[in-house]
């Protein structure tokens, strides 16, 4: 059984826009992220949570908003979507052991395509 | 800015051999240096990770050199395998801050000709 769900596995949509990315982790962590990669950049880091409290939010632009409605899930809103938005969006969760050292598990990503 | 920067952008190898990705990064306060690797249409996942306090890490063929003073660190992949074949990301991050921001380098495409 996958420990980490994305949904949807492929997204298309129009630019404007707004979609919501599913993540749900079965692994018992309380530490979870987002991350984006694109051909134009590498992995990037988006945002991190613990305990549902936000820890860290890298992104320049308010139009991607995290949403944590339970420990184990962390979905991501991006409102007013342009085509530059295309990637394809890692959700990952990691055991906070307050070290920072905990290895981060990727699911399987949402591939999203702007037109 | 931090960065972490990635070379060679691509290699291949023939089987057998060892194949040597290369990173270096800037800033002092990383403290924890992951390499991900991530086949075509799969997630990447976690290879292995050193700290600053030792300067070697192996777990069977693969092996990370440190080095602090010159900040950088490589991965060795022995007696390499056509299985080996995907992109490797090198990775760092202050793990101290505990926020758990990874820092990617650019990644390296790896090609192991049987």
């Amino acid at each position: 059984d996958p420990k980490i769900i994305q949904k949807p596995k492929y997204l298309v949509a129009v630019t404007g826009s707004e979609k919501i990315l599913i993540c749900e982790q079965y692994l018992g962590h309380n530490a979870m992220y987002w991350y984006r990669q694109s051909a134009k950049k590498p992995l990037e880091f988006m945002f991190s949570y613990s305990y549902q409290k936000l820890m860290d939010n890298q992104t320049a632009s308010s139009r991607f908003q995290p949403q944590s409605s339970k420990k184990n899930h962390l979905d991501l809103q991006i409102t007013a979507l342009k085509p530059d938005d295309s990637a394809t969006y890692f959700c990952a969760s990691s055991q906070d052991g307050g070290t920072g050292y905990a290895e981060q598990f990727f699911g399987p990503g949402t591939r999203l395509t702007v037109l | 800015q931090q960065q972490v920067r990635q070379s060679p952008q691509s290699l291949t190898v023939w089987e057998g051999e060892t194949a040597i990705l290369n990173c270096s990064y800037e800033d002092s306060t990383f403290d924890y240096f992951p390499w991900y690797h991530q086949f075509p249409g799969e997630s990447p996942a976690l290879l292995i990770a050193i700290r600053p306090v030792s300067n070697k890490k192996e777990d069977g063929r693969f092996t990370i050199f440190f080095n602090k003073r010159e900040k950088k660190f490589s991965l060795h992949i022995a007696d390499s395998q056509p299985g080996d074949s995907a992109t490797y990301f090198c990775a760092a991050s202050a793990a101290g801050a505990n926020t758990g921001k990874l820092t990617f380098g650019h990644g390296t495409i790896l090609r192991v000709h049987p």
